[in-house]
């Protein structure tokens, strides 16, 4: 089956760490997103990638960093520099950048800090 | 700046009910919109999308949205909801750029009682 998973679904974390977030795509989709959902607020964007080794911050990327080192990867690190990490991630793809594509979205991982 | 809003947050219908959601953008330019459903403990997935074309879109499970440039407004309807309708619904746009960035609406949350 084609698709985005993300792992894991649930993660907790203590105040002062870092934690990596994986998403990993077999579309073979060249544009790969990180968006950040809390209740009330939509979706945000927190970084994306157009191509291999290369991404841009989004609207929120304070905290947050990337890397794209495969096509099928795109791994979030959520610092311990992000003030308020509480919340749900979800990771999308699309086939490739431009305003004609649609984004496919994975089931999401729900991070707690204790 | 470039903005998707949604006015309804929480919504409650019974079944049979008609279902019209607000969306509004506030961008100019070419304009792409969507709208995506999260069903709960699902993935978001797309309804329906515009691009071009015939304004008025029909999505899947009998979803449609009218696009109406006067009114800078991609709304959402359905003559007949049902309980299994039940979900979080986003309405999105591509900003004026060509990066594929999605800017998403706060979300509406549609409750149908049996």
């Amino acid at each position: 089956d084609g698709g985005i998973t993300q792992s894991p679904k649930y993660l907790f974390r203590k105040e002062g760490q870092n934690v990596t977030l994986s998403c990993e795509q077999n579309l073979n989709h060249d544009a790969m997103y990180w968006y950040r959902q809390d209740p009330g607020q939509g979706l945000r964007l927190i970084y994306y990638s157009q191509i291999v080794n290369d991404f841009q911050k989004g609207d929120i990327a304070e905290g947050y960093s990337v890397s794209r080192e495969k096509k099928e990867s795109f791994p979030l690190t959520v610092t311990s520099a992000q003030k308020n990490p509480t919340a749900f991630y979800l990771c999308a793809s699309s086939i490739s950048r431009g305003k004609y594509n649609e984004q496919f979205f994975g089931p999401g991982t729900r991070l707690t800090v204790l | 700046a470039q903005s998707v809003s949604q006015h309804n947050h929480h919504v409650i219908l019974s079944e049979a009910a008609s279902l019209e959601l607000g969306c509004n953008y506030s961008y100019g330019g070419t304009v792409n919109l969507f709208w995506y459903v999260q069903y709960p403990g699902q993935h978001l997935q797309l309804l329906l999308k515009y691009f071009s074309g015939d304004p008025l879109v029909k999505g899947i499970k009998g979803f449609e949205a009218e696009f109406i440039k006067s009114k800078f407004s991609f709304n959402l309807r359905k003559p007949s909801v049902q309980w299994s309708d039940t979900a979080e619904y986003f309405c999105a746009g591509h900003g004026s750029s060509n990066t594929g960035k999605l800017i998403f609406g706060q979300g509406t949350t549609l409750q149908v009682k049996p």
